[in-house]
This record gives structure tokens, sequence and C-alpha cells, in this order.
């Protein structure tokens, strides 16, 4: 079961960045967060992922909090194709099946 | 080469039809993935299977059939569905935990598939 929960949708003025909160209030020590994208049906399209500290990739920025019980998601400059549903997802570091459990996520819309 | 491709892209299919969705890839991951996907809701896991192995089956009805004939192609056999199984199917792949060594490096991200619509008349 997802251990995520986000707002469902949110918007974001074209050129600003956008910060899309995710809290995971229950993670444990050896729980990753990721991120993934999805744009309509294509499939989910992976983008940041961290464990404690914060990273910063091509596409983003993940800010995790130091009790780790939230994260956010930076898009430092949103564009028009940054609009789609973005999902926090938290998953175990260790092998225990590989599974992904994705959460509702949340609908960005990027504003002209 | 980050790419998983799926087959076929839509599919339309009777209660007493039988199909099959096929997803390939060539990264040499070794877990492969099918999700289920309803519209505006995100993707459900159904299947995991690791070095070939079905690792993974979230309860899902047995008129849905995975089948990993080798390390790089998985398919969905699908019999007797029903019009509530329609929606995407999504398949993923992930390089293994065990084979990274590393485990929460970007070795085991899951890449996807861009899904075959499904329609059950």
């Amino acid at each position: 079961d997802a251990k995520t929960t986000q707002p469902p949708s949110m918007d974001c003025a074209e050129g600003r960045a956008a910060n899309l909160p995710c809290n995971h209030s229950t993670i444990s020590g050896n729980e990753y967060v990721y991120w993934y994208r999805q744009i309509h049906s294509p499939g989910p399209q992976y983008i940041i992922h961290g464990l404690k500290n914060n990273e910063t990739n091509e596409m983003a920025s993940l800010i995790i909090t130091e009790d780790r019980k939230s994260s956010t998601l930076i898009l430092p400059h949103a564009t028009l194709r940054d609009t789609a549903v973005y999902y926090c997802i938290v998953r175990p570091a260790q092998n225990t099946g590989n599974q992904f459990y994705f959460g509702t996520g949340t609908s960005l819309t990027v504003i002209p | 080469d980050t790419e998983v491709t799926q087959t076929p892209k839509h599919l339309v299919m009777g209660m007493t039809n039988k199909k099959s969705l096929k997803c390939e890839q060539h990264m040499g991951h070794r877990a492969m993935y099918w999700y289920k996907q309803k519209a505006k809701k995100p993707p459900e896991l159904m299947f995991v299977y690791s070095y070939e192995k079905l690792s993974i089956n979230e309860s899902v009805p047995s008129r849905f059939s995975p089948e990993c004939p080798n390390s790089s192609l998985l398919n969905l056999h699908l019999h007797a569905l029903q019009p509530e199984d329609s929606a995407l199917y999504l398949c993923a792949s992930s390089q293994d935990l065990r084979t990274s060594g590393r485990v929460g490096r970007s070795t085991d991200t899951q890449y996807f598939g861009p899904g075959t619509r499904l329609t059950v008349l």
C-alpha cells in the first residue's frame, strides 16, 4: 500500500518554481523517496530519488526534511510541458521484491 | 537505451477472446513488472518477475496469466476478461537490486513502457 500523501492538484505560473509537497510520516530508516511523473497515457517517467540528503539532477531538486517525514520536489523553472501528474513513492532499499506502490499523486498544471 | 516497448498499443477484445500483451526491454534488467491503470487513477502493481521467476502476484484474478519466457520479454495472457478489466496496462523493468549490489541507487529505477490501452466489450 502507498505510504505517501500528496495534494490532489496544484497550479504554477510558467517560468516560476513549482514546489510539490509529499508527506511520508511513516517512512522507515531504510526507505527511499522516489518521484515519478506521468503525462497522459505514456508510462510514468522517473524524475529523482533520495534517502536523507537533498538531491539535484537536470530535471529537478528533491528536498527531504531532517526527520524524513516529508519531502518537496522542486521544478526550478516550470514550463507548459511540465503539466503532469506527479507521484511520490516510498520504497525500501533492500531487495524485498522491488515493489512500487503509487499514491494518488498531484496533478500539476503550469499556467501560461 | 532506456526503452521499454509494449505491443499492441491498443487492443479491443470480447469477453470470450484470448489475447496477449507483450513487453520487451534490452537494458539487461532482471526485474520486470505489470501494472494496471484505470482512468484518473495511479498505476496498481499486478505482478513482479525477478530473474524470470514470478516473485509477486498482488492477488490478481486468474484470467490474467503472466509469463516471462526470457530476461528480455514479459507477456500477459488474457482470457475471459470482464468489461471492468478495461484499462491501461503498463510494463516496467529495473535492474534487480541483487545484481546492482548497491541498493537505492539509480540502477533500481523502474523504466516504464507506453502501455497497452485495453478495451473489453
